[in-house]
């Protein structure tokens, strides 16, 4: 079956970087990209950006463009996202996605704290 | 960047029908964004209910249906069950970019 498990919650300082992946497996990784989406708590969803897992060509929403690096690597079939500078407002729990058509499978979440 | 606007909260009783909408701020909503609907449950990650404005996953229930609806997209929850009670979000795509509505809490009462 379709999984996709993302790594273990996180907590850094204001201005460090924090590297979260999402490993997938029960499908053919490169055939299908990969969505990341974080929720600030008691907030809404927020669509962070997509990578293609077989090019790797990323699209990132325009308020993280210079913060945020996607990237895949498909000898482990593993995505990865990067995110630097971190602030305060950068708490929240962050989700992969994808895995079919209509990014039907969702990671399992992880919480990334950004505290001094 | 554009904004999506969803209803901030709906109610409907239970074997009853609501439709839940999602606006944009460029105009009409069309079949050219792609619109997706996602379910959230308290402490749950989202589940996908609906891709490319009508296409459900093999775990959508059938009560639900995505469409276009005077220039919305439109999710309508026919016969609704106490477990549909939920945040509800909508996705869509501006020429790559994506954007998530503010959602809507559905609550079965």
């Amino acid at each position: 079956q379709v999984q996709l498990v993302q790594s273990g919650s996180e907590v850094k300082k204001p201005g460090a970087s924090v590297k979260v992946s999402c490993k997938a497996s029960g499908y053919t990784f490169t055939s299908y990209g990969i969505t990341w989406v974080r929720q600030a708590p008691g907030q809404g969803l927020e669509w962070m950006g997509w990578i293609s897992a077989y090019k790797g060509n990323t699209n990132y929403a325009q308020k993280l463009q210079g913060r945020v690096t996607m990237t895949t690597d498909r000898s482990t079939s593993t995505a990865y996202m990067e995110l630097r500078s971190l602030r305060s407002d950068d708490t929240a729990v962050y989700y992969c996605a994808g895995g079919s058509r209509g990014d039907g499978y969702w990671g399992q979440g992880t919480l990334v704290t950004v505290s001094s | 960047q554009a904004v999506v606007t969803q209803e901030p909260s709906l109610t409907v009783s239970p074997g009853g029908t609501v439709t839940l909408t999602c606006g944009s701020s460029t105009g009409a909503v069309t079949s050219g964004h792609y619109p997706y609907w996602f379910q959230q449950k308290p402490g749950q990650a989202p589940r996908t209910l609906i891709y490319d404005t009508s296409n459900k996953h093999s775990w959508t229930p059938a009560r639900f249906s995505g469409s276009l609806l005077g220039g919305k997209a439109a999710l309508t929850l026919s016969g609704a069950q106490p477990e549909d009670e939920a945040d509800y979000y909508c996705l869509f795509s501006y020429s790559g970019a994506r954007v998530f509505g503010g959602g809507t809490k559905l609550t079965v009462l």
